[in-house]
């Protein structure tokens, strides 16, 4: 069974400017979760995607979207780009209720803004 | 607020010996507590989790301890490898009435270091 996979791994984008980032879930999960990695701290729970809906938010602004296709793959949109929007994203896909087996998550895109 | 806590940033251990990674939370309402190991440049990976309602779970080398009272788990990694040196996060899931989905909650994560 193929993992998680996100892409693009690394990505450099100017204040104000907006950026799309992709992933793809495990075969089988039907859930996705954004996270965003700051440096030296935790993930942070971006948002939940489950039957192509919004189902979990943690605090995000607006400017913070995604979608969520057919086949259980996924986008985070952030627009107008600050600089404090550098991080590690992170994308995990899992069941709908992931139970003890927790959630798989991809390597990452490193989006540095400038 | 952070409402998962790694207080260690990081624990150095001689191989063959114990590590002992430490964990706080604040929300009682968390219902699995998980640990992720992440390696520079890869995303977490799932090691081992317990459920609220158990104290202890064990999966080889790792075994992981929940104290609900103290709201306090540990993980305890015998013996200790060198392949285990990587960062630790202790992570908590919590259900939302207002959103219908779960969420991780992350702690800082503890840098473990096994030296031969």
């Amino acid at each position: 069974e193929t993992g998680v996979t996100q892409s693009p791994t690394h990505l450099i984008k100017t204040r104000g400017q907006q950026v799309t980032l992709r992933c793809s879930s495990q075969s089988g999960h039907n859930t996705v979760s954004w996270y965003q990695q700051a440096l030296g701290q935790g993930p942070q729970f971006i948002f939940q995607y489950y039957r192509e809906e919004e189902n979990g938010r943690g605090n995000f602004p607006p400017r913070f979207s995604g979608l969520q296709f057919p086949n259980y793959s996924s986008e985070l949109n952030v627009n107008a780009l600050e600089l404090d929007d550098s991080a590690l994203y992170l994308c995990a896909s899992s069941l709908s209720h992931p139970g003890r087996y927790g959630y798989t998550f991809g390597s990452g895109t490193r989006l540095t803004v400038v | 607020d952070q409402q998962v806590k790694q207080n260690s940033p990081s624990l150095s251990v001689q191989e063959g010996r114990i590590s002992i990674l430490n964990c706080d939370y604040t929300n009682s309402m968390f219902d699995y507590f998980l640990w992720y190991k992440k390696y520079p440049a890869e995303g977490p990976t799932f090691l081992i989790s317990i459920s609220s309602i158990k104290d202890k779970n064990e999966d080889g080398r790792f075994t992981v301890f929940l104290n609900k009272s103290a709201k306090h788990l540990s993980l305890h990694i015998v013996p200790s490898q060198p392949g285990d040196s990587a960062v630790y996060f202790c992570a908590a899931r919590a259900y939302s009435n207002s959103n219908s989905g779960y969420a991780l909650n992350f702690g800082k994560g503890t840098s473990l270091l096994v030296t031969p």
